[in-house]
């Protein structure tokens, strides 16, 4: 089977918000599971959200999560220059395994 | 804090093996179950293993079922893997990764900063 469906690349302006889809099927989206990561190049991913909307301590309010049906999305509000950055989403799998989307590449112009 | 290091990578034959293991501080170890997690160079991330916080259940990514061996030493806090018959596509940046629970495949609350194996003749 292969993996979560995210776009190549999303860009926006310092100021706008963007969203990041993630789409899978009713094998893995649709279990509520959802986990979004930033990854910046050479470093290891940070999590971003988990269970689809929940955020960590530490992460800004700017990052919230949605979800609806088999494609959860995250969106980056009031986009900074800090947020170029490579975004994964991540899903449990009903054959009892993780699995993740391509990756994302947001652009602030 | 949370801190995860790897051990060092390193370059492997084909055909050969390789244990990584990781040092886990901060944090009770024993609570939460752990992965690991890979990135082939220039590629996306792919989670390869899981294991729960008492070792009683284990998983795979399909790539390297039969090949690579998930395991944890809670009193020492201590992550491993051991890697069988490497193959090319086994080069990575692996990654030692916390779970936010002590069972099964949530999600990765904390992340090492990964080592690099280059499986190579």
């Amino acid at each position: 089977q292969s993996g979560l469906t995210q776009p190549a690349s999303v860009s926006g302006s310092p100021g706008q918000s963007i969203t990041i889809s993630c789409t899978g099927t009713s094998s893995d989206i649709t279990f509520n599971s959802v986990s979004w990561y930033q990854q910046n190049t050479g470093k290891a991913p940070k999590l971003l959200l988990y269970e689809v909307k929940n955020r960590p301590s530490g992460i800004s309010n700017r990052f919230s999560g949605s979800q609806s049906g088999n494609t959860a999305s995250l969106t980056i509000s009031e986009l900074q220059a800090e947020d170029e950055a490579n975004y994964y989403c991540t899903s449990y799998r009903d054959d009892i395994s993780l699995v993740f989307g391509g990756g994302t590449k947001v652009t602030v112009l | 804090q949370v801190r995860l290091v790897e051990s060092a990578g390193g370059i492997v034959q084909p055909g050969r093996s390789l244990r990584l293991s990781c040092a886990a501080s901060g944090f009770t170890f024993g609570n939460y179950a752990m992965h690991w997690v890979r990135q082939a160079p220039g590629k996306g991330l792919e989670w390869v293993a899981v294991i729960w916080f008492d070792a009683e259940y284990k998983y795979y990514v399909d790539s390297v079922k039969g090949r690579f061996t998930i395991s944890r030493d809670n009193s020492k806090s201590l992550l491993y893997l051991q890697m069988n018959s490497l193959r090319v596509e086994d080069t990575a940046i692996y990654y030692c990764a916390r779970d936010g629970y002590a069972s099964g495949l949530n999600y990765f609350g904390s992340w090492g900063r990964g080592t690099l194996v280059t499986v190579s003749s």
